[in-house]
């Protein structure tokens, strides 16, 4: 199994423009999520979701967009991409309402112009 | 509101020497508290969670509930320890979870 697997890794954009980054799980996991961390804090939830279909907004969900389509897809998106944007963005998937066990991926690193 | 809080940004010991990083949390419920753990080119991981009462790899950690903490201890550090350590905690929503800024572990040998 891959896995939490996000991409790009890396990229860089100006502000005002637009982007995906993906985030795709092998692993049959309901429950996934946006987590964005930047220096000197903590990961802060963006968004959630828990199974297809149904998307929440976590704790910084502005100029994000999420959707569900499938069970193993988790796109945000950026609208209209602002330098506070400019972040290290995880995604991370949930198998249970129990374990606490979060599985991440390797995190994609936005730079915004 | 919920927090949580690392104090200590950088913790460096040498090998053999005992390791306290330290967690304090603010939450009005019931929370499960956790440490994750990012080695050097890995990702992030789950170490341990406080309603397991495990050690993993040498570390334990207990939940204090009167002064609101969730330490992890070693007795003994390696240097295989030196890494990233994240507090973090769930409450009402286990979707939900909040993390502490992380500290880094240097254990010298």
């Amino acid at each position: 199994n891959a896995g939490v697997t996000q991409t790009p890794k890396f990229q860089v954009l100006k502000t005002g423009q637009s982007m995906t980054l993906q985030c795709a799980q092998d692993m049959n996991h309901e429950y996934m999520s946006w987590y964005r961390q930047d220096p000197g804090m903590g990961l802060r939830l963006i968004h959630y979701s828990v199974g297809a279909g149904i998307t929440d907004q976590g704790e910084v969900p502005n100029g994000y967009n999420v959707s569900r389509s499938t069970t193993e897809d988790f796109p945000l998106r950026l609208l209209s991409a602002a330098p506070s944007q400019t972040s290290v963005y995880f995604c991370a998937s949930l198998p249970d309402r129990i374990s606490g066990e979060l599985f991440f991926g390797e995190g994609s690193r936005l730079t915004v112009l | 509101a919920q927090r949580v809080t690392q104090p200590e940004k950088l913790l460096s010991v040498f090998k053999g020497a005992p390791v306290e990083l330290k967690c304090n949390y603010s939450y009005s419920g019931s929370p499960e508290l956790f440490w994750y753990v990012q080695y050097s080119r890995q990702r992030l991981q789950l170490l341990l969670r406080h309603i397991s009462r495990e050690s993993i790899k040498g570390f334990t950690a207990d939940l204090n509930k009167g002064e609101t903490s969730f330490h992890l201890k070693k007795p003994f550090a390696q240097e295989e320890d030196s890494a990233m350590y994240y507090c973090a905690l769930s409450g009402d929503n286990f979707n939900k979870f909040y993390f502490g800024s992380g500290t880094k572990l240097n254990v010298k040998p």
